[in-house]
């Protein structure tokens, strides 16, 4: 168990709907990041959040958005859901700015179904 | 743009015995880290071992350690010992430098260690 955990586990949804992913980072931790895993695209970097700002974004589509609350938890948010956006959504928390010298430990992920 | 790339899609072994996962990656950069990752069928992604492209001295953790050719652009990854438990997939990872939280994976190699 890493101590970052991501609700929910499984969502199905249908195309053209929006959802909602949350990530509690671990205790202490003031960056987390958005990973996509899909089966064209592999692992692909969203973005990265550190206490609350926006700090930088891999490929992440403007149908998607994230933010990170006060209490350090992150919500992605996908909007308008196309069949391709089915993938397994990790996020990763790290104690600093700097995934250099801090390890990130990821979360248990959350699988997306778009029908 | 880096990008990193993995040519053995799969790979097994017999346990106990060593195996050597290769990667490749292309970048301008002279500073950056390089990292695996590991993903059993839980699908928890987690680190392996990291190498920090200045330091000439390859990295080691217990059974794993890695071939770092900084001139060939090549990170293997070799596992010694190999046990039923580093059944997986196998992740390369890059990071431009310690700013740029961007990480690029490469497609993965699927590992099976045989009983």
């Amino acid at each position: 168990d890493s101590g970052v955990t991501q609700t929910p586990k499984h969502l199905i949804t249908a195309t053209g709907q929006r959802v909602t992913l949350r990530c509690s980072p671990r205790s202490g931790d003031l960056s987390v990041y958005w990973y996509q895993q899909s089966l064209d695209q592999g692992l692909q970097f969203l973005i990265h959040y550190y206490n609350g700002e926006e700090r930088a974004k891999g490929n992440i589509l403007e149908r998607f958005s994230a933010q990170q609350f006060p209490d350090l938890h992150s919500e992605l948010n996908l909007s308008s859901l196309e069949l391709g956006d089915s993938a397994l959504y990790f996020c990763a928390s790290s104690t600093g700015l700097a995934l250099g010298y801090n390890e990130q430990f990821f979360g248990p992920g959350t699988r997306l179904t778009v029908l | 743009a880096q990008t990193v790339t993995q040519s053995q899609p799969e790979m097994s072994v017999q346990e106990a015995e060593t195996v050597t996962l290769s990667c490749t990656y292309d970048t301008s950069e002279s500073n950056y880290y390089l990292f695996w990752y590991k993903q059993p069928p839980s699908r928890q992604m987690i680190l392996v071992i990291r190498q920090e492209a200045y330091k000439q001295q390859n990295a080691t953790e217990n059974r794993f350690s890695v071939n770092f050719q900084k001139a060939a652009k090549s990170f293997s990854l070799k596992i010694s010992d190999s046990q039923l438990g580093d059944t997986a997939m196998y992740f390369c990872a890059f990071m431009k430098h310690v700013g740029d939280q961007n990480f690029v994976f490469g497609p993965g190699t699927r590992l099976s260690v045989l009983p």
